[in-house]
């Protein structure tokens, strides 16, 4: 069964430190998106992207976000100088392969620690 | 998007059936019920979806009354793995669209 993979697993930084979290979406599918959990809380939605641009981002995607699809197959989020209170678990998602409806199918995450 | 209320947790034995109610009175006409399930440390992995009635599959059934206003996830049989936090969210069933996640219900099955 495809699946979304993400690397890395786990990530340790410091404060003020820019990051990239990559994932690999399931081919052929459209849309993308991030999310992300901080520890003990709800997931929430950071940004959708689709056609190669952004489609929606939330409050907490501010301008230390990005977002990238740099090939065919990866999705990066990148944010600038990192934040004690970025350290979460950050989920990529895939949806929309024609034909089979909108189920976002979600990677294992990445663990970010800033320290 | 509708406001969903679950239960915080529930806790079941092996073997059981479990059922998972979720209310959301206000529910739109465009609307679809999704359940998600979440292990620790992992990504929320979808488990069923419903617009009314009954829905199976192989891993659960969703049953939605003719009013919309709640609707049931049951697991039948439920094991050690089933160890999780169960998610109910009701948006439109667009492409692109956001998910909204609750607090979920945190179900622990016990041997």
């Amino acid at each position: 069964e495809p699946e979304v993979t993400q690397t890395p697993s786990h990530q340790v930084t410091q404060m003020g430190q820019e990051v990239i979290l990559r994932c690999v979406p399931i081919s052929n599918h459209l849309y993308f998106y991030w999310y992300r959990q901080i520890l003990g809380q709800k997931v929430e939605f950071l940004v959708s992207f689709y056609n190669n641009e952004i489609s929606e981002k939330s409050e907490i995607f501010d301008d230390q976000f990005s977002v990238e699809r740099p090939d065919g197959s990866n999705f990066t989020l990148k944010i600038r100088s990192t934040k004690l209170e970025d350290s979460a678990m950050y989920f990529c998602a895939s949806s929309g392969e024609v034909g089979l409806g909108e189920t976002q199918y979600f990677g294992p995450g990445t663990r970010l620690l800033v320290l | 998007l509708a406001k969903t209320t679950q239960p915080i947790s529930m806790d079941s034995y092996e073997g059981q059936e479990v059922n998972i109610t979720c209310s959301h009175n206000n529910i739109a006409t465009n609307d679809y019920i999704t359940w998600y399930q979440q292990f620790p440390s992992q990504g929320p992995r979808f488990i069923i979806q419903g617009y009314k009635t009954k829905v199976t599959n192989e891993v659960a059934s969703l049953f939605i009354p003719a009013d919309r206003k709640s609707s049931t996830l049951s697991l039948p049989r439920v094991s050690l793995s089933d160890t999780a936090v169960y998610y109910c969210l009701v948006g439109p069933a667009v492409q692109g669209g956001k998910l909204i996640f609750g607090q979920g219900t945190e179900l622990s099955v016990k041997p």
